[in-house]
C-alpha cells in the first residue's frame, strides 16, 4: 500500500518563475493539505483540498493556487516565484472526517 | 493571537535515559494533540495521537500526557537510543469539517552514546 506521493524531490527555479508541485495521496484517502516548511521551522498549512474545492486556507498569498482532481491527487501552483519560497513543501493525506494524516516526503524547491 | 511553543534548543540526552520534550499551547482548544517525527529533508512521520479528554497515551517506548488545564503535552521517549535522535513535532487538530493540523516549531534530540 503506497503512502504518499510527492513530484519532484528536489527542483531549482529562477525568481519570478512558475512552479506545479504535485501529489497523490495514500490509498483511501480522500483529503490533501499542504504545508511550507522553512529550515528550522515547523510545518506551514498552505491550503486544503477535499472533493476538488478549496476547503481552508492559510496565511498565503494568492501566488499559492492549488488543484485536487476526481482521483484525489493533488498540485500546488506558486506563480512569480520569490527567495523566501525556498523550502521544503510537503503534502498530507487524510480522511475527511479522520484524525490521521500521512505525509509525502516532501518536494525541495530552491528558488535562485 | 494562538501560539503552539516547543523548546527550539536541541535535546541532548545520554543512551538509556528518559528524554521528555514539551509542548505548550495558547488561544486554542485543540480537539486532538499529535506528536511526530522528523528526520532531516523527509517528511514527518506520525507517531501517536491523544485526545481532549484522555490524560495519558502509550505506544511501546513513548508516553504523551496531556493537560488541557495548563494548555501543555508531554512526550516521553523511554530508554532511549541514538535511532530516536530526530526533530520532534507537536501538532494540534480542531474538531470539524475544515479541520486543519497547525505544527510547533519542533525539537531536535540528539540521543548520544
Amino acid at each position: 500500500d503506497a503512502g504518499v506521493t510527492q513530484s519532484p524531490t528536489h527542483l531549482i527555479k529562477t525568481r519570478g518563475q512558475q512552479v506545479t508541485l504535485r501529489c497523490s495521496p495514500k490509498s483511501g484517502h480522500d483529503t490533501v493539505s499542504w504545508y511550507q516548511q522553512a529550515l528550522g521551522q515547523g510545518p506551514q498549512f498552505i491550503f486544503q483540498y477535499y472533493e476538488e474545492e478549496e476547503r481552508q486556507r492559510g496565511n498565503f498569498p494568492d501566488r499559492f493556487s492549488g488543484h485536487q482532481f476526481p482521483n484525489y491527487s493533488s498540485e500546488l501552483n506558486v506563480n512569480a516565484l520569490l527567495l523566501g519560497d525556498s523550502a521544503l513543501y510537503l503534502c498530507a493525506s487524510s480522511l475527511r472526517q479522520g484524525t490521521g494524516y500521512t505525509f509525502g516526503s516532501g518536494t525541495r524547491l530552491t528558488v535562485v | 493571537s494562538q501560539k503552539i511553543e516547543q523548546n527550539s534548543e536541541a535535546l541532548n540526552i545520554q543512551e538509556g535515559k528518559t528524554a521528555t520534550l514539551t509542548c505548550n499551547y495558547t488561544n486554542y482548544s485543540p480537539a486532538y494533540l499529535q506528536w511526530y517525527r522528523q528526520d532531516p529533508g523527509r517528511g514527518p512521520v506520525f507517531l501517536l495521537l491523544i485526545r481532549e479528554n484522555e490524560k495519558e497515551k502509550r505506544k511501546e517506548r513513548l508516553k504523551v500526557t496531556f493537560d488541557t488545564t495548563l494548555k501543555q503535552s508531554l512526550f516521553h521517549i523511554t530508554a532511549s537510543q541514538p535511532a530516536d535522535s530526530a526533530t520532534y513535532l507537536c501538532a494540534l487538530l480542531n474538531t470539524g469539517t475544515a479541520s486543519k493540523l497547525t505544527f510547533g516549531t519542533g525539537t531536535r534530540l540528539q540521543v548520544t552514546l
